[in-house]
């Protein structure tokens, strides 16, 4: 069965700090890639995505994330945080078999950015 | 446009009660979906529409959940009764027919259910 697992649960950080947030997932087949951000008091909302091409995705708010097929991950990275980026963020999967959009997710990392 | 809106956005019932929720997704979205996240856990997917049509329904917890979108418009999911375990944030996400694969969903700010 797929799944999602992310590395980190909760992550603070001061402004400016770097950031990174692991992403791996299980599912031998071809698979969209996505991270979701949730900031306080709104609904889900997409960040960036993979389908293919590029393995480096650069999203909105100067979010990227790396697919490497090899490592079955899809890893977010920002270089430089600002508080406005305090919230909890979701990675995804979705298995390109037939059918339509499945979103398997996992379970969240809370991100506190402090100033 | 109007996004996916969902109502109540908290509700509180005790063990046994029955509870409604509804999402209303954005205008034209034929791809309606319910996912459900408890507490500090993934968010795990429930049910899918396509128009009024139930495309996947494997996600469903068991038969006390019962989901419509009479008329390929809004959906209700339905919880009776209601038990502790039921408790949860219910989002709703709506997408557009074209391209399956690489519409992204828009998802509601989602229903707090609390069963007590």
């Amino acid at each position: 069965a797929q799944s999602v697992s992310q590395h980190n649960h909760h992550v603070i950080l001061s402004e400016a700090a770097s950031l990174e947030l692991g992403c791996n997932y299980s599912y031998g087949g071809t698979v969209n890639l996505f991270w979701y951000v949730q900031y306080p008091g709104q609904h889900l909302q997409l960040l960036l995505k993979y389908f293919s091409g590029d393995p480096l995705v650069k999203g909105i708010k100067g979010f990227e994330a790396e697919f490497i097929k090899s490592k079955f991950s899809f890893n977010l990275r920002k270089p430089s945080v600002q508080w406005s980026d305090t919230a909890e963020y979701f990675c995804a999967v979705n298995a390109v078999s037939g059918g339509y959009n499945k979103l398997i997710f996992g379970a969240g990392t809370r991100l506190a950015v402090h100033p | 446009e109007a996004g996916v809106t969902q109502f109540p956005s908290h509700s509180v019932i005790e063990k046994g009660q029955t509870v409604t929720l509804r999402c209303d997704p954005i205008s034209g979205h034929d791809n309606l979906y319910w996912y459900r996240r408890v507490m500090g856990k993934e968010i795990k997917f429930l049910l899918h529409f396509v128009k009024e049509s139930k495309q996947d329904e494997s996600g469903m917890p068991n038969n006390r959940f019962l989901a419509e979108r009479t008329g390929g418009t809004y959906s209700t999911l339905k919880v009776q009764p209601a038990e502790l375990e039921d408790s949860g944030v219910y989002f709703c996400a709506s997408s557009p027919r074209e391209g399956k694969y690489n519409s992204p969903l828009h998802f509601g700010n989602g229903t707090r259910l609390t069963v007590t």
